[in-house]
């Protein structure tokens, strides 16, 4: 079974503080994708890698995915309380299914 | 375009009721998958279609669990005698293909499920 992994999983920062979530796997992943979820909604598709050693930014957030495909970071600069959710890294394997990490949860206080 | 929706979003069941649960996925999405989210954790598989196929079915926790979609959109999740640890959120994403390009999941609202 392959199991993904978060750390921490809770996370309480102010405004304008940086922040990285990991994510680590003993298991090689194809595709590593990291969604955002909020109460009551499902989960956002932030960004996926797909290449060992890959670092993909978007805005204040950047992602990395490990050179042996097992384990991801997530960092954002200057945390914004619009960057407030639950942060969920999932890996992809045969048959396309996801195993999803067991989340972040992030707070941003103004 | 429109995104995944799910239907109920909340249902409340009785212990020993049978509920379905409904996904419309995104028009020409081929595949379609089901994951139960427990309070508090992450999303756990359940079961993938590709089209109307169900390629796999391992995640279903037990023999009350059944799903369809005879068509290759539409999909249903079937609880039958729901028991309290049912109780989570289910959430239903769907794919444009199974193949690398293209297999980002999108995620609908959820069903959430309160079994008493």
């Amino acid at each position: 079974t392959q199991l993904l992994e978060q750390s921490p999983q809770f996370l309480s920062i102010q405004e304008g503080e940086n922040l990285t979530v990991y994510c680590n796997s003993s298991s090689v992943f194809s595709s590593l994708q990291w969604y955002r979820q909020e109460p009551g909604e499902g989960p956002v598709l932030l960004v996926t890698v797909v290449t060992g050693g890959e670092v993909k930014k978007l805005k204040r957030l950047t992602f990395q995915f490990g050179d042996a495909r097992k384990d991801s970071s997530l960092h954002i600069t200057a945390a914004q309380p619009g960057d407030t959710g639950l942060y969920l890294c999932a890996g992809g394997a045969a048959g396309n299914k996801l195993t999803f990490g067991g989340g972040t949860r992030v707070l941003v206080k103004p | 375009g429109a995104g995944v929706s799910q239907s109920p979003r909340y249902k409340v069941a009785k212990r020993g009721q049978d509920v379905a649960l409904r996904c419309d996925p995104i028009s020409g999405h081929v595949s379609l998958f089901w994951y139960q989210q427990a309070l508090g954790q992450g999303p756990e598989f359940l079961t993938y279609f590709q089209n109307e196929a169900q390629l796999d079915k391992s995640g279903l926790p037990s023999d009350r669990f059944f799903a369809e979609r005879p068509e290759g959109s539409v999909s249903t999740l079937k609880i039958q005698r729901t028991q309290q640890e049912d109780s989570a959120v289910y959430l239903c994403a769907s794919s444009l293909t199974y193949r690398r390009e293209g297999r980002e999941q999108y995620f609908g609202p959820g069903t959430r499920l309160t079994v008493t």
